[in-house]
């Protein structure tokens, strides 16, 4: 099994960019979830998908971040633009339906926006 | 609303003695509690649960924790630590809308 695959694991982009993170969960997972880890910080929720519907996007910030799950497989996350302060890691997960006993991360997406 | 308190940024402990990375939460009803560990440039991996049952539960690589509703903890232990469990350690709870929310982490450094 592969695991919770994102990409790319790392990128660089000037202000006012765009910038896409791709997550592709486990076989079989229908909930995927996006997490915002600040530095030295714990992961924090962005936005919640069970299949191909968004669940819980409260956290997202709409007016610069999106993120689609059109067949409620893979899913990607966009900021546009990308603001100095979006500089983290961009964690992706997926269980096995919203009262899993568990989560399964990726490796993250380390952005850093100059 | 749900939450998780870790109250120290870092544990240090020599190799070969015992571990503790606290844990105190604040729930209402039930506690779903977790604990995971993140490796440098890696994503959170999953150590333990406690959602019912013994109050000390057993997870991946020798670590432990003990949930004590008295005190409202959930500390993380281990009898005799390795020079390769320094990472860093998160207990998180799940939410009333069945979500984990995480603590702010403890760094736990183990010297040889």
């Amino acid at each position: 099994e592969a695991g919770v695959v994102q990409s790319p694991r790392y990128k660089i982009i000037e202000k006012k960019q765009p910038v896409a993170f791709w997550c592709n969960p486990i076989s079989g997972h229908n909930t995927l979830y996006w997490y915002l880890q600040n530095l030295g910080q714990g992961p924090e929720l962005l936005i919640r998908y069970e299949n191909e519907e968004a669940v819980d996007d409260s956290q997202l910030p709409k007016d610069r971040f999106s993120a689609e799950r059109l067949k409620g497989v893979d899913s990607t996350l966009k900021i546009q633009p990308a603001e100095l302060g979006d500089s983290a890691v961009y964690l992706c997960a997926s269980s096995l339906g919203l009262k899993a006993d568990g989560y399964t991360f990726g490796s993250g997406t380390r952005l850093t926006v100059v | 609303a749900q939450s998780v308190a870790q109250p120290e940024d870092q544990v240090n402990v020599a190799e070969g003695n015992p571990l503790t990375v606290k844990c105190t939460y604040s729930v209402s009803g039930n506690p779903y509690l977790f604990w995971y560990v993140q490796y440098p440039n890696r994503g959170l991996q999953f150590l333990l649960k406690y959602i019912t049952g013994d109050n000390l539960v057993k997870g991946s690589y020798g670590f432990e924790a003990e949930f004590n509703k008295s005190q409202t903890s959930f500390h993380l232990k281990k009898p005799s630590a390795l020079v390769s469990d320094s990472a860093l350690y998160f207990c998180a709870v799940r939410d009333i809308a069945d979500k984990l929310i995480f603590g702010t982490g403890t760094r736990l450094q183990v010297f040889p």
